[in-house]
């Protein structure tokens, strides 16, 4: 069973371009997370999906953020029109329905906006 | 809200040493607390998680973590640490709420240095 897969591990991107950030959970887990990781500092809660819904995303910036995870295919967190102030790793993670298991984390995607 | 603490950034101890790292947390309810490390361009990895029973939880790599509710702390140790066990390691307590899944509230880490 592999695990979490995210991918890119690396991207780069200029400003104002868009970011495509990608995860695939582990076979059997419908409830995908993303955190994000600014320089030094600890894991922010962003968005909590299941199948095709939006559960939660408090964590969420207002604009230029969105995420995705639709009934086929991998979760997508998207940012449009990328600033220095994006450069972050962005981890998701995820876990089977229930709240009992923990979650998984995937190796995440380090942005750099240049 | 909930709320996870890790007073300390950085905590060094010599290899065959104890090793302690420490969190308390703040939560209605009844807490569920994980420890998770991360190695340097890597992921984080589950170390281990308290959710009932035993105050004294036992997990990966030879590391455990006592539960101390009047204390509303979940300290981790490590009997005699590696130099391996440098890392960055994370205490977060799940979010409480029916529809709150697996959400995680993250402390700001601490990161042990292990010398040999």
């Amino acid at each position: 069973n592999a695990g979490v897969m995210q991918n890119p591990r690396h991207l780069v991107r200029r400003r104002g371009q868009e970011a495509r950030l990608r995860c695939s959970p582990m076979k059997g887990h419908s409830h995908v997370y993303w955190y994000r990781q600014l320089p030094e500092e600890g894991l922010k809660f962003m968005v909590y999906l299941q199948k095709e819904n939006i559960i939660d995303e408090s964590g969420m910036p207002k604009e230029r953020f969105s995420a995705e995870f639709p009934k086929e295919g991998p979760s997508i967190l998207r940012i449009q029109q990328v600033v220095r102030g994006d450069s972050a790793a962005y981890f998701c993670a995820s876990s089977p329905p229930g709240r009992g298991p923990e979650a998984f984390f995937g190796q995440g995607t380090r942005l750099t906006v240049v | 809200a909930q709320s996870v603490a890790q007073p300390e950034d950085q905590v060094n101890v010599a290899e065959g040493n104890p090793l302690t790292v420490k969190c308390t947390y703040s939560v209605s309810g009844n807490p569920y607390l994980f420890w998770y490390v991360q190695y340097p361009n890597r992921g984080l990895q589950f170390l281990l998680k308290y959710i009932t029973g035993d105050n004294l939880v036992k997990g990966s790599y030879g590391f455990e973590a006592e539960f101390n509710k009047s204390q509303t702390s979940f300290h981790l140790k490590k009997p005699s640490a590696l130099v391996s066990d440098s890392a960055l390691y994370f205490c977060a307590v799940r979010d409480i709420g029916p529809a709150a899944g697996n959400k995680l509230t993250f402390g700001g880490g601490t990161r042990v240095l292990v010398k040999p």
